[in-house]
C-alpha cells in the first residue's frame, strides 16, 4: 500500500535552532517527492521537489534530502524563524496513470521567542 | 503567480442541505483538484478534473459530486451535507502532464455542518 509517514508530529523549537524533519514512503514506482509549506489559515505551497536523481536540494535556509534506496525524506530547516512556523507536508508521487499523490498528514512545526 | 481563489473561507450548513463550494484559478491551468483536510489524516482526494467538463473520482468521492463547466472554474457540491463532511476543504490546480508541476492551492473553505 503506498503510504508516506512523517515524524515528528510536531515540534516546538527556539527560534535561531535548527530542525530536522522527516518522511518515510512506500510509494512505489517513485517519481518525484515535494514538501510543502502550509502556514496557518493558507493553502500549502511548494518548498521544494526532489527526483529520483538528486541527494540534496537547497531553497534559502531550508534543505531537503532523499534516499532513494531507503526511501527516506528529510526537511532541515536552518536558523530558524518565527515565520518559519507551519505545518509541512511531504508528497510522493508515483508514476502511474494520473500521476497520483500521496500525502503525508505533516509535521507541525512552532518557532517561538 | 497562480491564484486560486476559494468563494468562502468559512461556511456553516445544516444537514441535509445542499452546498456549493466554489474555486477559480487564473493561470488556464488544465488539471484541478478538490480536497479534504482533516488533522492527522492529510489531504484526502475528493475529485478531480482533466479539462472542461471532465471529472474523475479521487480517493473519498462519496456524498460529493463536481462541476467543471468553464476552464477556470472547479465547484464541489455537497449533494445533502452530513456532519461527517465537517471538515477544511481545499482546491488546487497545476500544469497537465508535467509530473514536476507543483500544485497550487487556494486558501481553504472550513465547512462546519450541524
Amino acid at each position: 500500500k503506498n503510504q508516506v509517514e512523517q515524524s515528528p508530529q510536531s515540534l516546538i523549537i527556539l527560534e535561531g535552532k535548527n530542525c530536522t524533519l522527516q518522511c518515510n514512503y512506500t510509494v512505489s514506482p517513485f517519481s518525484n517527492l515535494r514538501w510543502y509549506k502550509q502556514d496557518t489559515g493558507r493553502g500549502p505551497v511548494s518548498l521544494t521537489i526532489m527526483t529520483f536523481s538528486e541527494n540534496t536540494k537547497s531553497n534559502g535556509r531550508y534543505t531537503a534530502t532523499l534516499d532513494a534506496d531507503t526511501k527516506q525524506s528529510s526537511l532541515h530547516i536552518t536558523a530558524s524563524q518565527l515565520s518559519d512556523s507551519a505545518s509541512y507536508i511531504c508528497v510522493v508521487s508515483a508514476v502511474l496513470a494520473g500521476n497520483k499523490l500521496v500525502f503525508g498528514a505533516g509535521t507541525i512545526l512552532r518557532v517561538k521567542s | 503567480d497562480v491564484k486560486v481563489t476559494q468563494s468562502s473561507r468559512y461556511l456553516v450548513k445544516r444537514t441535509g442541505e445542499k452546498v456549493f463550494l466554489e474555486c477559480v484559478q487564473d493561470m488556464d491551468h488544465e488539471n484541478m483538484f478538490w480536497y479534504r483536510q482533516d488533522p492527522g489524516l492529510g489531504l484526502r482526494l475528493i475529485y478531480f478534473s482533466y479539462d472542461v467538463k471532465m471529472k474523475e473520482k479521487g480517493d473519498i468521492p462519496e456524498g460529493y459530486s463536481v462541476s467543471r463547466e468553464k476552464k477556470e472554474r472547479f465547484s464541489l457540491i455537497l449533494e445533502s451535507a452530513s456532519t461527517n463532511q465537517t471538515s477544511m476543504y481545499l482546491c488546487a490546480s497545476r500544469l497537465p502532464g508535467r509530473q514536476g508541476s507543483p500544485l497550487h492551492f487556494g486558501n481553504g473553505t472550513r465547512l462546519t455542518v450541524t
